[in-house]
């Protein structure tokens, strides 16, 4: 398996403001992905983080909103930018590792999260 | 993409054997059948995959029927500490890159 760190584990920020979150993988993975979990839902997926490269976003989701960046192999962050209480909710990456047979098979391991309080 | 759907919710007790059925029924080919198992205040944790047949590890087994359009997910003897959300998804690298789609989830509560 893969240990996903993310920071900071919960925040409250105040309307207007935006929130980085980092997330640190304990090795190289191929692929990595930014999620949003409303409290009592179910995960919906945000982007993709790609290495080197923009970020696949879909719909409902937008750069300027959720700028996303992913310098190497083990690293991204999420900035929830511009704040409102409608962004209260937890955040979440995962990552797929490189070995053939997890993505042939898609097996994905996750975060803690972060969970974020907008006032 | 295909849509999975299983039971809100669900209560036990412990000691049982608790089954959770998921039905599929536009899976394709090359799909694979995972289950995912979440915790609160913790991210999402595989806990088995499936393509056909049954599957078994040292968590769970997953029983899966010759025309794939459903599965179930058993959990022997559970415990307090099964108590989570589980979370069926279909779907493989080829038909999502990468991508997991999750449902609703069934919320599994067990009682001493």
């Amino acid at each position: 398996s893969a240990v996903i760190s993310q920071k900071p584990s919960r925040d409250i920020c105040q309307r207007g403001t935006s929130l980085t979150i980092q997330c640190q993988v304990d090795s190289q993975v191929t692929m990595m992905f930014w999620y949003r979990q409303q409290p009592g839902q179910s995960l919906t997926l945000i982007a993709t983080a790609n290495q080197g490269s923009e970020a696949t976003y879909e719909s409902g989701f937008v750069i300027d909103k959720f700028p996303i960046s992913r310098p190497n192999l083990t690293f991204s962050t999420l900035t929830v930018s511009n704040l409102s209480p409608e962004d209260s909710s937890i955040y979440l990456c995962s990552a797929l590792r490189g070995d053939r047979a997890s993505i042939a098979k898609n097996i994905q391991y996750f975060g803690a999260g972060t969970r974020l309080s907008v006032l | 993409l295909a849509k999975t759907t299983q039971p809100i919710s669900m209560d036990s007790y412990e000691g049982q054997e608790v089954n959770i059925t998921c039905s599929h029924n536009n899976i394709a080919t090359n799909d694979y059948i995972t289950w995912y198992q979440q915790f609160p205040s913790q991210g999402p944790r595989f806990i088995i995959q499936g393509y056909k047949t049954k599957v078994t590890n040292e968590v769970a087994s997953l029983f899966i029927p010759a025309d794939r359009k459903s599965s179930t997910l058993s959990l022997p003897r559970v415990s307090l500490s099964d108590t989570a959300v589980y979370y069926c998804l279909v779907g493989s690298m080829y038909n999502q890159g990468g991508k997991l789609i999750f449902g609703q989830g069934t919320e599994l509560s067990v009682k001493p």
